[in-house]
């Protein structure tokens, strides 16, 4: 599994647009991103996943250059409830799947402030 | 829809002692993966089963066994606890690939302290 490097820790306003850049120099032409958030005491929750470009839900925008060597996550307009850890992956492609070890570094603490 | 559900949700146990964690996973998933998360870091790879045949394996002594039952359900088991084994243990299910990719949903976790 490629490995990732991000910030170990952002601080932020609340309504301020957040983002979060994660480094993965070694990623594989099969290798989606991934990211999780996790709350203290909870298991960590997807996110949002792609592969290229842009992907956006409802909760998050992801930028993916196309060298796809680094990635952006975006959180629109942060609130109190956004202070979490913000987990990176690499991996997970269909190929790999039953052989996948997911790997989780050690996160971004986003702090937001009010 | 109910979510991964994880038991006990904390637990003590002294050195030496065995412990055995359980997680259901969401209906209609096959996959069930196992994480261990000590304080400050990332979740850790255990155990991956898929259709009640391990399926994948992290970095842990044999201390550390799981299995997986035909109602997709699964235990973790933790023989000859250590101190370093103290963490919150992440149960996660996913269903059989959708498209091109999957998604894990985890569990709220067991906290273990071994004293």
């Amino acid at each position: 599994l490629a490995k990732t490097t991000q910030p170990i820790s952002m601080d932020s306003y609340e309504g301020q647009e957040v983002n979060i850049t994660c480094s993965h120099n070694n990623i594989a032409t099969n290798d989606y991103i991934t990211w999780y958030q996790q709350f203290p005491s909870q298991g960590p929750r997807f996110i949002i996943q792609g592969y290229k470009t842009k992907v956006t839900n409802e909760v998050a925008s992801l930028f993916i250059p196309a060298d796809r060597k680094s990635s952006t996550l975006s959180l629109p307009r942060v609130s109190l409830s956004d202070t979490a850890v913000y987990y990176c992956l690499v991996g997970l492609h269909i190929s790999n799947f039953g052989n996948e070890k997911l790997t989780f570094g050690t996160g971004t603490r986003l702090t937001i402030i009010p | 829809d109910a979510g991964v559900t994880q038991s006990p949700t904390h637990l003590i146990k002294t050195r030496g002692q065995q412990v055995t964690l359980r997680c259901s996973p969401i209906s209609g998933h096959k996959s069930v993966s196992w994480y261990q998360q000590v304080l400050g870091q990332g979740p850790q790879f255990i155990f991956q089963y898929y259709e009640k045949e391990e399926r994948g394996r992290g970095n842990f002594p044999d201390r550390f066994s799981a299995r997986q039952f035909p109602n997709y359900s699964s235990e973790l088991n933790v023989n000859a606890l250590l101190l370093g084994d103290s963490a919150l243990y992440l149960c996660a299910s996913s269903q059989h690939w959708t498209g091109q990719s999957y998604e894990q949903y985890f569990g709220p976790g067991t906290r273990l302290t071994v004293t």
